[in-house]
Order: structure tokens, then sequence, then C-alpha cells
């Protein structure tokens, strides 16, 4: 499994965009990119998944360079709200496990 | 629709104590684990299943059993329980698509402390 390396904390002030870059570079062909949020005492909730360019949905966007050795997850103005911490994770298609690093713990500032 | 439903929520154990935590899911989901999340770390991965009457080993297996006798339901068990077992334990369940699995979601937990 290809290994992900990601900031271990960022602060950022409300209102502001938020962009947290996952390092991947022994990604394989078949493997995709998916982003978690985990708020405290709760469990990881699904945020976003792609496999290459540019994805975006309701809640954040994902820019995933041509080489996918990297990928960038993006939070539009984000609130106190969007405080939790924030997983990269590398997994290969048809692979049914999910393998969890340490993340990213994001704290919003008023 | 209730989703991922762990019992109980929160449990003291004495050491050498056993224990078994249920996870239910009701959206006909294949795919179900167990996840264990110490302090300050990621999760990691005990046991999952692939379907019912299937079970297999993810990556900190010891101490643990599992078994998924239904479907919809994802036993967790403790024979004897250690300090070091001393957890926050999240179950998962997910769909089983034509390019693998999909759709992951998590319970809220369940709070274990073995004195």
């Amino acid at each position: 499994l290809a290994k992900t390396t990601q900031p271990i904390s960022m602060d950022s002030y409300e209102g502001q965009e938020v962009n947290i870059t996952c390092s991947h570079n022994n990604i394989a062909t078949n493997d995709y990119i998916t982003w978690y949020q985990q708020f405290p005492s709760q469990g990881p909730r699904f945020i976003i998944q792609g496999y290459k360019t540019k994805v975006t949905n309701e809640v954040a966007s994902l820019f995933i360079p041509a080489d996918r050795k990297s990928s960038t997850l993006s939070l539009p103005r984000v609130s106190l709200s969007d405080t939790a911490v924030y997983y990269c994770l590398v997994v290969p298609f048809g692979n049914e496990k999910l393998t969890f690093g340490t993340g990213t713990r994001l704290t919003i500032i008023p | 629709n209730a989703g991922v439903t762990q019992t109980p929520k929160f449990r003291v154990l004495k050491t050498g104590q056993s224990m078994t935590l249920l996870c239910a899911q009701d959206m006909n989901h294949e795919y179900m684990y167990w996840y264990r999340q110490d302090p300050g770390m990621g999760l990691r991965l005990i046991h999952y299943s692939v379907g019912e009457g299937t079970t297999a080993k993810g990556e900190v297996p010891d101490g643990y059993n599992v078994s998924r006798l239904k479907k919809q339901n994802f036993l967790l068990g403790l024979e004897s329980a250690a300090p070091s077992q001393t957890s926050v334990y999240f179950c998962a369940s997910c769909a089983a698509g034509a390019s693998g699995p999909y759709g992951y979601t998590f319970g809220s937990g369940t709070r274990l402390t073995v004195v």
C-alpha cells in the first residue's frame, strides 16, 4: 500500500480557504485517493474521493496533479465547525481495507 | 435509517474479563470492519469481513476474535481483556461495488477502559 505523508497540524482563520496537501510518492496505477474527516468522539466521515485531475462536491474539492504523487484537499471558507482531523488515504481499486495514518489536525480560529 | 450502531458506547472492564462489542448496520452492506483508535493516533484495523460467515485479520488482530453470523451484525470479542486494549473501537461498513468497496460508514464508537 502506498504510504501517505501529510502535515501533523494546521491552523486557519474562519472564512479562509484551507488547503491540506498529502504526499503519496509511490502511488500505484490502480490506486485512488480518498479523504475522511473525524470530529472528536466520532467515527471518520467520508469527504471526497478521486483518481486524477479535480473533483468537487458540496463540501470540498480535491486536486490531483498529472503525476498523482500528491493530492490537495481544499475546504472553501472554513468555519469553526470544520475543526477536525483530516485523513488522506490511498486505496487500491478493489481493496476492501482502509489504512489510516495519523492525519492532519485542523484548527479553525475565530 | 440508523446506519451503523455500536453497542455499548462505554464500558469499563477489569483485567482478564471478557466482553463482546456489537456492531449492527441496516444498509445491507457486504463489508464490515472493526478498528481501534488510541489517543492521538489514526485508526488501526483489527478484523474485517467481506460477507456473512467470513472474517479476516487486519493489522492488529491479536487478543480479539470476531464473528459474522448474520449479514447485518459483526461482533468483536475480547476473551481476556488487558490494559493495552484500552481504546476507542469503531465499527464500519460499506457496500461492494464493481470496482471495489464504496460508501464507508462508521459508527460513533465504543470507549473501552481496561483497569
